[in-house]
C-alpha cells in the first residue's frame, strides 16, 4: 500500500470555482502534513502546512483528520495562476522522511 | 538568498558513463535528500543524510551512491548509469524543529537522460 494516495485528476475548473483535493496516508506514525505545489517541470514548493485544527491562508484551506488519516485542500475563487500540480506530503522525523503523493493536476480555465 | 543549487540542470549521457550531480545548500540544514520523480510514481526518495558522514538508503537506492563530507554538499553519483535511471532528480534540504516547524526546500531539478 502506498504511503500517500491522491486522486491524480486532472481537475479542469473555470475561474472562480471552488475545488477540493483529498488524500489519505497509511502510516499513523506520520507526524506532520503539508500541501506542496509544483509547477510544470519545476521544483515543489511548500504551499501550506496542515493541522488538525484546520488552517486557512487566503483562498486556501487545509484540514487534517488523524482518525481517518485523511488530508484535504480547498481552493476558493480559483485563479488562472492556481494551475499546477498539488502534492500531498506527510513527514516522519525518524530518518527525516517526507512521503509524497503522486500529485493532483489542476487547470483553471478562463 | 536561501537556496538549494543543483548542477547540471540538464544532462544527456550514455549507458555506463559515470556521472555526478552536485547539490549545495546555504541554509545550514542538517538534513538533505535526493529524490527522483517519474510520471505516475511521484517523488521517491533515493538516499538521505541526517548529518555529515551520516547517509542512509531511501526507497529506491539501487544504482546510486551519495556522500556527505561537508554539511552544505550532498552529491549524487551514478557509477554506471542505465536507461531506467532516466528521470527528473531533485535534491532537497530540510530542518526539523518540531511538528509545526519543518519544511523541505528543493533544488531546481536535474533532468537526466541515459541513452
Amino acid at each position: 500500500r502506498k504511503e500517500v494516495e491522491q486522486d491524480p485528476g486532472p481537475f479542469n475548473v473555470p475561474e472562480g470555482a471552488t475545488v477540493a483535493f483529498n488524500c489519505t496516508y497509511s502510516n499513523s506514525a506520520s507526524q506532520s502534513f503539508f500541501w506542496y505545489r509544483q509547477d510544470c517541470r519545476k521544483e515543489p514548493k511548500l504551499l501550506m502546512s496542515v493541522y488538525s485544527s484546520g488552517n486557512e491562508d487566503g483562498r486556501f484551506t487545509a484540514q487534517l483528520n488523524r482518525a481517518s488519516q485523511y488530508i484535504s485542500l480547498l481552493i476558493r475563487d480559483s485563479k488562472l495562476s492556481d494551475s499546477a500540480t498539488y502534492l500531498c506530503v506527510v513527514y516522519r522525523p525518524f530518518g527525516n522522511q517526507f512521503y509524497f503523493g503522486t500529485g493532483t493536476s489542476l487547470t483553471v480555465i478562463p | 538568498e536561501a537556496q538549494v543549487t543543483q548542477n547540471p540542470r540538464y544532462l544527456i549521457t550514455v549507458t555506463g558513463k559515470k556521472l555526478t550531480v552536485t547539490c549545495s545548500q546555504n541554509m545550514n540544514h542538517e538534513y538533505m535528500s535526493w529524490y527522483r520523480q517519474d510520471p505516475g510514481l511521484g517523488l521517491r526518495q533515493i538516499y538521505y543524510s541526517m548529518n555529515v558522514e551520516v547517509t542512509d538508503k531511501g526507497d529506491v537506492p539501487e544504482g546510486y551512491k551519495v556522500s556527505r563530507k561537508e554539511k552544505r554538499n550532498f552529491p549524487l553519483i551514478l557509477e554506471s548509469p542505465s536507461p531506467n535511471q532516466t528521470s527528473l532528480y531533485f535534491c532537497a534540504s530540510s530542518f526539523f524543529q518540531g511538528p509545526r516547524n519543518t519544511e523541505a526546500f528543493f533544488g531546481q531539478g536535474t533532468r537526466l537522460t541515459v541513452v
